[in-house]
């Protein structure tokens, strides 16, 4: 069982608008750790999608952004494209500076 | 362009230890934190554990009594050793750089499949 709570999976058609939920608590997300978003398509390594909150790395398309706030974040995708298809992870730090990950929310664009 | 990627056995016996080392190309190992990540297959991602440059560790405490994880910085590799194995264990194990809690793992290799068995 993951310490951030994620949906195991959400849909759209495309160029539609999905959020994806990452749900931590007070000694987490909750504290003054960041949240990191990562996509990873099948067969590959994860990548860094969005980082500080809301930040998006070099390369990253605009259609991607994130938030945070109190003890939960959020991932939006806007546009959704077929190539968005993909797991993606969110992930922050404890009190005691260990990593912890959400489950992962599959995204299939129908 | 600052690449990583993992070396090791892809099949090991249960109750033996795993030996990993991961090679960092294009940057020096300094002054990030670099580490190990693994996933099951068809599940989701598992932090193992990181090391600072300077050699101090923190490891997942579910994990914590099996693992070391060591940096060499004049082969600019760090590494992870992880004991007592079982078929649990089994999983793709990715190496990864964290240059500080706000800026996310943002170089991954590219991961080594793992297979625990007899």
């Amino acid at each position: 069982q993951s310490v951030l709570t994620q949906p195991p999976s959400v849909s759209g058609a495309p160029g539609q608008r999905v959020t994806i939920s990452c749900t931590g608590s007070s000694s987490n997300i909750g504290a003054i750790y960041d949240v990191h978003w990562y996509q990873q398509v099948p067969g590959t390594a994860p990548k860094l999608l969005i980082y500080g909150n809301s930040n998006r790395p070099s390369g990253v398309p605009d259609r991607f952004s994130g938030s945070k706030s109190g003890t939960s974040a959020s991932l939006a995708i806007s546009g959704l494209q077929a190539e968005d298809e993909a797991d993606y992870y969110c992930q922050s730090y404890d009190n005691s500076l260990s990593v912890v990950f959400g489950g992962g929310t599959k995204v299939t664009v129908l | 362009q600052v690449q990583l990627q993992e070396s090791g056995p892809g099949l090991v016996k249960p109750s033996e230890t795993l030996s990993l080392t991961c090679t960092v190309s294009g940057d020096s190992i300094s002054p990030y934190y670099w580490t190990w990540i693994r996933q099951p297959p068809g599940k989701g991602l598992e932090w193992i554990g990181y090391i600072y440059y300077s050699g101090s560790t923190n490891y997942n405490p579910s994990l914590k009594s099996r693992v070391t994880i060591s940096v060499d910085t004049s082969k600019n590799q760090f590494s992870l050793k992880l004991s007592s194995l079982t078929t649990a264990d089994t999983a793709v194990y990715y190496c990864a750089r964290d240059r500080s809690y706000a800026d996310g793992f943002d170089i991954w290799g590219q991961g080594t499949m793992v297979t625990v068995s007899s």
